[in-house]
């Protein structure tokens, strides 16, 4: 099956510039979702990108996808106070369309 | 993208007791998905369900421990069965109504078994 991993914890300073990375294992990888999860909250999607395509940008969202080295990003430009969360990379990649998930890495916005 | 309605939002639940929840969907959609996330983890599929037939389990997650329904295309319910504190999680279900959106999460529910 899908192996995701993504770094656990990220410290940024409101104003700059976040990068979460997420790694996978199957080639066959069709479709990569950003999650992200505030604290008692449920999932929201934030954004995807298809397989066939190497970035994808969405206001202050970056989605990179390096299909090579099974490596995606979500680069989250001017970071706020408001982005302090868990964010999850997810990765549908058999036929069912069931959804493999990373561990999550929560990140923590400073003033 | 589809609209989901899970409760209860959270509950206690004394060991070896069993709870319902459920989960309803704004429009009729082919497979549901519950999932587990245990503190401080992330998601982990416990099944699929799909109307008409038996639910189908991953590794790991049993019918007699976690029976599911689905009576129709808009609802389903996943019993947590003879709880212990191990239990203790988030459990949430989904729906996939199109690549282009994602699958849409419930709320979750947030189980604690004392």
């Amino acid at each position: 099956g899908e192996d995701v991993e993504q770094s656990l914890f990220l410290s940024v300073r409101e104003g700059d510039s976040s990068v979460i990375n997420c790694t996978y294992t199957d080639s066959s990888s069709t479709y990569l979702y950003w999650y992200k999860q505030e604290p008692g909250a449920g999932l929201q999607l934030l954004t995807y990108i298809f397989s066939n395509m190497d970035m994808k940008q969405d206001q202050r969202l970056t989605v990179l996808l390096n299909k090579k080295d099974k490596h995606l990003s979500l680069r989250i430009a001017d970071t706020q106070t408001g982005d302090s969360a868990i964010y999850f990379c997810a990765i549908i990649s058999d036929s069912w369309g069931k959804l493999q998930f990373g561990a999550g890495t929560q990140v923590v916005v400073t003033p | 993208s589809a609209v989901i309605s899970q409760k209860p939002s959270r509950d206690i639940c004394q060991r070896g007791t069993s709870l319902t929840i459920q989960c309803q969907v704004d429009s009729q959609v082919t497979m549901m998905f519950w999932y587990r996330q245990q503190p401080g983890q992330s998601l982990t599929l416990i099944a699929t369900a799909n109307q008409g037939s038996e639910a189908t389990y991953e590794s790991g997650f049993v019918i007699d421990k976690f029976p599911i329904s689905r009576p129709n295309l808009t609802f389903s319910t996943l019993t947590v069965s003879n709880m212990s504190p191990e239990d203790s999680s988030i459990y949430l279900c989904s729906v996939l109504t199109g690549f282009n959106y994602g699958y849409t999460f419930g709320s979750g529910t947030r189980l604690t078994v004392v």
